[in-house]
C-alpha cells in the first residue's frame, strides 16, 4: 500500500513569489492535513481538509490556503512568500477525520522550501 | 487545552546503551489517544504506537517498550540496545479532539 506522497520534495523560491505543494493521501484515506516544521516553532498545524471540505485552520495567515479534490489529493498554496516561510511542509492523511476518536495520522516526507 | 512536553531537547548516547524519552501531557479529555513518531533526517513522520488512555498496559516491541502512566500523565519511550539507525528526532502527540505535537527529542546515537 502506497504511503502519502508529496510533491515537490525541495524548492527553492524567491521572496515574493507563491507556491503550491501536492499531497497524494493513503489510497482510502479522505482526510489529509498539513503541518508546518521550523525549527523554532516546531511541528504547526495549518489545516485539515476531509471529503473536499476544510475542517479545521490552524493560526496562519490568509497567505496560506488549501483545497482537496474528490479523490482527496490536496494542494496548499502559499502566496507573497517571505523568509520565514522556509520550512518543512508535511502532509499527513487520516482515513477518519482528525477529530475522530481513535484515528491515526500518517505522515508524507515532506517538501522543503527555502525562500531567498 | 491541551499540551504535550518532552523536556529532553536533545539526547546522545553510545551505540548498545538504553535510553528513554520523556512525555507529559495535559489534557482535561477523559477519552485520548498518545502516540509516537520517528522522524529521521529524510523528513518523514514514522508511526509509531498509539496508546488509548484506557489501556495503561505497558507495550514491548522488539527493542521498543512504552510506559504509559496516568497518574503522572507520562507516556515514556524506551530503546533497549540503542542502535545507530535509531537517531532521529521523536515526537510524542496527544489526540483529543485534535492532535498535538510536542516540540520532540533528537536523540543521537554514537557508534
Amino acid at each position: 500500500k502506497a504511503g502519502v506522497t508529496q510533491t515537490p520534495r525541495y524548492l527553492i523560491k524567491t521572496r515574493g513569489q507563491q507556491v503550491t505543494l501536492s499531497c497524494s493521501p493513503i489510497s482510502g484515506h479522505r482526510s489529509v492535513s498539513w503541518y508546518q516544521q521550523t525549527p523554532g516553532q516546531g511541528l504547526q498545524f495549518l489545516f485539515e481538509y476531509f471529503s473536499e471540505t476544510q475542517r479545521n485552520k490552524g493560526n496562519f495567515p490568509g497567505r496560506f490556503s488549501g483545497r482537496q479534490f474528490s479523490n482527496s489529493r490536496s494542494e496548499m498554496n502559499v502566496s507573497t512568500l517571505e523568509l520565514g516561510d522556509s520550512a518543512l511542509y508535511l502532509c499527513a492523511s487520516s482515513f477518519l477525520y482528525q477529530g475522530a476518536s481513535g484515528n491515526t495520522i500518517y505522515f508524507g516526507e515532506g517538501s522543503w522550501l527555502t525562500v531567498v | 487545552a491541551q499540551k504535550v512536553t518532552q523536556a529532553q531537547t536533545e539526547i546522545s548516547v553510545v551505540e548498545k546503551e538504553d535510553v528513554t524519552l520523556d512525555c507529559v501531557y495535559e489534557t482535561r479529555d477523559t477519552t485520548y489517544y498518545l502516540f509516537w513518531y520517528k522522524q529521521p533526517p529524510s523528513g518523514e513522520l514514522v508511526f509509531l504506537i498509539r496508546r488509548n488512555s484506557f489501556d495503561e498496559q505497558n507495550e514491548i516491541s522488539g527493542r521498543y517498550s512504552w510506559n504509559f502512566q496516568k497518574s503522572t500523565s507520562s507516556f515514556n519511550f524506551t530503546i533497549t540496545a540503542s542502535q545507530v539507525v535509531d537517531s532521529a528526532v521523536y515526537f510524542c502527540a496527544l489526540h483529543g479532539q485534535n492532535f498535538v505535537f510536542g516540540p520532540g527529542t533528537r536523540l543521537s546515537v554514537l557508534p
